[in-house]
């Protein structure tokens, strides 16, 4: 079964730090996706990453893509309190029977101002 | 706002009941995906409908169930309720983009089981 681990798991942070969140998926896909969760709203897409080496960039996050390494990173730079949610990386398997959707578990971002 | 329309927003029910979730995908979409997310397990996918048929399922309990009708709108249907049933269903529609599926997701609905 395709595995996808983030980590941290949860993360305090100060506002003005840098700090990174890892993805590692199991997978062979080159592709990658980041959403965004405010507690008890829905799920907001990030970022979608297509290709080996792929970067992206909106604000103060940063989401970069290794598909040798199977490695997705989210870089969080001088952080705000604005920034506080939880963070899945996820990734798509597709077959001829349909395409299913695996998220991580998700990094819950507080950021202390 | 997705686009995405799941009723009711929260539901709070007895165990041994039955409830059932509404989800409207965005105008257009054919897809159709059900997740469940609780405390310990993060987010489960449960099934896939595409223009009204299964397309792919995940770890969906027998006791639940779902369809997606001719005007693409989807239920999801939980019956027997436990109290570990208890969690946020969200309902997603996707569009294929090329090379990626683009997910939008609903506001979800909020289940609790007492």
């Amino acid at each position: 079964e395709l595995k996808v681990e983030q980590n941290p798991l949860f993360l305090s942070m100060q506002e003005g730090k840098n700090y990174t969140i890892y993805c590692n998926y199991s997978t062979t896909s080159d592709r990658l996706y980041w959403y965004r969760q405010d507690p008890g709203k829905s799920l907001e897409s990030l970022f979608v990453l297509l290709s080996n080496g792929a970067v992206k960039q909106e604000g103060r996050l940063m989401a970069s893509l290794d598909t040798k390494a199977r490695l997705s990173t989210l870089h969080i730079t001088a952080a705000v309190h604005d920034l506080s949610a939880t963070y899945f990386c996820a990734v798509d398997d597709v077959s001829d029977s349909g395409n299913q959707f695996y998220f991580g578990t998700g990094t819950s971002l507080t950021v202390i101002p | 706002d997705s686009g995405v329309t799941q009723t009711p927003k929260h539901l709070i029910t007895a165990t041994g009941q039955r409830v059932t979730l509404r989800c409207s995908p965005r105008s257009g979409d054919l897809s159709v995906y059900w997740y469940q997310q609780s405390l310990d397990q993060g987010l489960q996918f449960l099934i896939q409908y595409y223009n009204g048929e299964e397309r792919a399922k995940g770890n969906i309990l027998e006791r639940f169930s779902a369809q997606q009708f001719p005007d693409l709108h989807s239920e999801l249907n939980l019956s027997s309720l436990e109290l570990g049933d208890s969690a946020l269903y969200f309902c997603a529609s996707s569009v294929a983009l090329g090379r990626y599926t683009e997910a939008f997701f609903g506001q979800g609905t909020r289940l609790t089981v007492v």
